[in-house]
């Protein structure tokens, strides 16, 4: 089986940067997603790690170390619409396209 | 434009009747999934389809079934709903391994 941990809840300020930090366990890794989702609306997909290191796209990057079972989302230059959920996903060695979400830590950015 | 719908949005029934949540993508993407959405459990994966016929189950499958007759739609089948299935339903497609899931808008069901 699959674990994932998230933190539940984070707060940070407009303009700042923030880091969502993701611990799994799993049995056989095969790569990480971290989507976004607004209250009340579907996810939508961020970014994908499969190998160790720093993946960049605009204000939002993220990393991931395989040897440690981790992975974190940044967000750079904070606005009001980035307060949201942020899901970690683990995809699994041999389960095809299947994703294991945590539990996703709420963003709430302030003024 | 690329998308993943699905119907309905909103759905009240009541214990015993069965009901299908349709689910329906156009970018000719060979996987496909359900998830259940629950305060404080996250997203649950119900069901998952690699192909048309191909269907696995995922970690909550009991009392729903699905099929994969053709391969943009998807639906999602409650024989006999219950109370504990009110959920927050997405279905979600994905054409490449290392690109992630595109998600419809969701499916709120209450069972009365």
């Amino acid at each position: 089986g699959q674990n994932i941990d998230q933190p539940t809840e984070m707060t940070a300020t407009e303009g700042a940067i923030v880091q969502i930090n993701c611990t799994y366990q799993t049995s056989g890794f095969n790569g990480l997603f971290w989507y976004q989702q607004h209250a009340g609306e579907a996810p939508t997909f961020l970014s994908y790690n499969v190998l160790d290191g720093l993946e960049e796209k605009g204000r939002f990057s993220s990393f991931l170390s395989r040897s440690k079972g981790y992975s974190y989302l940044l967000l750079k230059e904070l606005q009001m619409k980035d307060s949201a959920s942020y899901l970690c996903a683990v995809r699994a060695l041999g389960a095809g396209n299947m994703l294991t979400f945590g539990g996703g830590t709420r963003l709430m950015v302030k003024p | 434009e690329a998308q993943v719908t699905q119907n309905p949005r909103y759905l009240i029934t009541v214990t015993g009747k069965k009901l299908t949540v349709t689910c329906s993508q156009n970018m000719n993407h060979e996987y496909m999934s359900w998830y259940r959405q629950d305060p404080g459990l996250g997203l649950r994966q119900i069901y998952y389809s690699m192909n048309v016929e191909v269907t696995d189950k995922g970690d909550v499958p009991e009392g729903y079934k699905v099929s994969r007759k053709e391969k943009r739609n998807f639906p999602l089948i409650l024989e006999s709903p219950s109370p504990n299935q009110t959920s927050l339903y997405f279905c979600a497609s994905s054409n490449q391994l290392h690109y992630g899931y595109t998600f419809g808008s969701g499916t709120r069901l209450t069972v009365v």
